[in-house]
């Protein structure tokens, strides 16, 4: 596998139900993000991680809970949503190095649908 | 009000056609993104753009930085019907570089009619 896998690419779950969504990165990068897609709204960030530290949580409700357990897995957990999370969700990967910006790479998207 | 603004929302350019894409900021830029997204998949990096007059080119396509103007441009020349999808802008809001998260533009649908 090369580039950013995320898994599963697609998901329907209920409001009462937990699922988790997965992503590798297999490019050697130390910085991972999460964003939302929503039908005609712009790409949002959600979360940032920098060096397995969460460096940034742009108000995301905490049914959304991420973790990132080593520098190239990242997971968004998730309970209890409502229908207006149905979005395709994507995660991106950087190499942080001296503050410097640095190319973000994109998955292809977990499609999830809350019924 | 929206960070950044791309114009056209969409466009129907025919087949070997040129065009332009814009992406201006109401903030000052720190590095300005070009992506391509099929609909419903994940985001194709394009290009990256730093600095002022900056200008980088991949096969048919240019993307140029006016750090004054607070904005971007994308140039495809001789469109082909593999140019079709959605592009978007993203761009860094904040000083300091690093593990930053970037803000989007809406995008532009792009389609390419034979």
């Amino acid at each position: 596998e090369t580039g950013v896998t995320q898994t599963p690419r697609h998901l329907v779950m209920g409001m009462t139900n937990k699922k988790s969504l997965k992503c590798e990165q297999h490019l050697g990068h130390n910085a991972m993000y999460w964003y939302k897609q929503s039908a005609k709204k712009p790409l949002e960030l959600m979360f940032v991680y920098s060096l397995e530290e969460r460096v940034e949580n742009n108000s995301v409700p905490s049914r959304f809970s991420p973790e990132c357990p080593n520098s190239s897995h990242l997971f968004l957990h998730l309970h209890t949503l409502q229908p207006e999370d149905s979005a395709l969700y994507l995660c991106a990967s950087s190499q942080h190095r001296d503050r410097v910006l640095r190319e973000q790479f994109f998955g292809p998207g977990t499609r999830l649908t809350v019924l | 009000s929206q960070e950044l603004e791309q114009s056209p929302q969409s466009l129907i350019v025919q087949e070997g056609k040129n065009l332009t894409i814009n992406c201006t900021s109401s903030k000052t830029l720190y590095g300005l993104y070009w992506y391509k997204q099929k609909y419903g998949e994940g985001l194709i990096f394009l290009m990256m753009l730093q600095k002022g007059g900056e200008e980088k080119s991949h096969e048919k396509i240019t993307a140029k930085l006016d750090e004054k103007k607070q904005q971007s441009s994308l140039h495809i020349t001789a469109s082909q019907p593999s140019h079709a999808g959605i592009y978007l802008c993203g761009a860094g809001l904040r000083s300091g570089g690093g593990a930053d998260g970037l803000t989007f533009g809406k995008g532009t649908h792009l389609i390419i009619q034979p």
